[in-house]
């Protein structure tokens, strides 16, 4: 089955800054590629997604780039806000199978 | 926006008991899911539902584990005898089109305590 590898499990930066979460995946097969951000205590909350025809996409200060040959995305947060302080989670899926999500990296934008 | 709803938020529960976490899925929605967070970890998958059969569940999804839509609109999650490992928090989820290749939506969760 894909297995997603994510790094830093821990980010920190000063508000403003810009912050990049890189994900890598396992199975060729995988051709979608959803972020979800979850705020402590609440529910995962998709917040930008990817499919393997395109290699990026943005949204306001949210991007996410696709690299289909070394298997990686990474998803980027620029002017980093301390409301951005969450859990953001990556996930592949390979198609016949369902989403696999990576470990977790912990934000902290302090002010 | 419509949202998953699910019930009850908190459950605690002794060892060997069985519960049973129920969910609402967003209604023009086919797929269905749960999956489980155990404090601090990632949210591993456990099982998948479509056409009112299971499509796919994980290793964690033994025997103990069974899913059921009893009516068109509630997706239930049963534990048959409860574990302390099973204490976790359970998300329910769906997704409007192909498996997988349509965003998640999840509800807020169940907390489940097992002592």
């Amino acid at each position: 089955g894909e297995n997603v590898e994510q790094h830093p499990s821990t980010l920190s930066v000063q508000e403003g800054d810009s912050a990049v979460i890189k994900c890598t995946y396992s199975d060729s097969a995988s051709n979608y590629f959803p972020w979800y951000k979850q705020e402590l205590g609440k529910r995962p909350q998709l917040i930008i997604d990817i499919r393997s025809n395109v290699g990026e996409k943005k949204d306001q200060r949210i991007a996410v780039t696709l690299n289909k040959t070394a298997k990686h995305f990474s998803l980027h947060i620029t002017e980093t806000q301390p409301e951005d302080s969450a859990v953001y989670f990556c996930a592949a899926n390979p198609g016949y199978s369902t989403l696999t999500f990576g470990k977790g990296t912990m934000l902290l934008v302090s002010p | 926006e419509p949202e998953v709803t699910q019930t009850p938020s908190h459950q605690v529960t002794q060892m060997g008991q069985e519960v049973i976490l129920r969910c609402v899925p967003i209604s023009n929605h086919l797929y269905f899911y749960w999956y489980r967070q155990i404090l601090g970890q990632k949210v591993e998958f456990l099982v998948s539902f479509y056409n009112n059969e299971i499509s796919e569940k994980s290793e964690i999804f033994d025997d103990q584990f069974s899913v059921e839509r009893p009516d068109g609109s509630n997706f239930t999650l049963k534990i048959r005898s409860t574990k302390l490992e099973d204490s976790a928090m359970y998300f329910c989820a769906s997704s409007e089109g192909v498996r997988g290749r349509s965003p998640l939506h999840f509800g807020n969760g169940t907390r489940l305590t097992v002592t």
